[in-house]
């Protein structure tokens, strides 16, 4: 098993680009979310999926698109990209949130800049 | 509002030395508290999960508490090893009265050093 893949690992965009940051897990897990981290700063939840065609709003969605074709794979998009989007994202998944012991595994993370 | 506090915000201990980190947390109801270390440029990894019932749970040095009445939980390592140097994520699964989970709630972190 993979686990949680990301890609890119890092990347440089000007303001008022997009792009698509990709995630994918081979472990058939049903919950998907997006995490972005700043310095100082707890992850705070940018979009989340409960399942295939299902997504959701998190704490900090405003600028970001997700969607959810398949269980094993959940892009997340940036529109138009602005400097204060410059964070490392996180993606994650797990079997659910149904169940109090159901451990949430994280890829390694996007570096993203934006200038 | 949900909050998950940590503290300290960072720790410098010698190799082979304990300490403990602390997390307090006004989420209530809760369904479940964990720990997380995080290495640096990398993403989190799960120590230990305890249910709002639990009082404590081991993952080889590491050991966690939790008091549901005072809403804190410790992490406490140790005999405390270089690779221990990370930093350390409690985080906080509501519930509402309905049972249903929500998302996690995180807190900063604590950042540990271990020298040697």
């Amino acid at each position: 098993n993979a686990g949680v893949t990301q890609t890119p690992k890092f990347q440089v965009l000007k303001t008022g680009q997009s792009m698509t940051l990709q995630c994918a897990q081979d472990m058939n897990h049903e919950y998907m979310s997006w995490y972005r981290q700043d310095p100082g700063m707890g992850l705070r939840l940018i979009h989340y999926s409960v399942g295939a065609g299902i997504t959701d709003q998190g704490e900090v969605p405003n600028g970001y698109n997700v969607s959810r074709s398949t269980t094993e794979d959940f892009p997340l998009r940036l529109l138009s990209a602005a400097p204060s989007q410059t964070s490392v994202y996180f993606c994650a998944s797990s079997y659910s949130i149904g169940s109090p012991y159901n451990e949430q595994f994280f890829g390694p993370g996007t570096r993203l800049t934006v200038l | 509002k949900n909050q998950v506090e940590q503290s300290p915000q960072s720790l410098i201990i010698l190799e082979g030395k304990n300490c403990t980190l602390q997390c307090n947390y006004t989420v209530s109801p809760f369904s479940n508290l964990r720990w997380y270390k995080q290495d640096t440029g990398r993403g989190p990894v799960s120590l230990t999960i305890m249910t709002f019932s639990e009082n404590t749970k081991s993952n080889g040095r590491y050991t966690a508490t939790l008091d549901a009445d005072t809403k804190q939980s410790s992490l406490h390592i140790t005999a405390s090893q270089l690779s221990d140097s990370a930093s350390y994520i409690c985080v906080v699964t509501p519930r509402d009265y309905g049972g249903s989970q929500g998302n996690l709630i995180f807190g900063k972190g604590t950042k540990l050093s271990v020298k040697p």
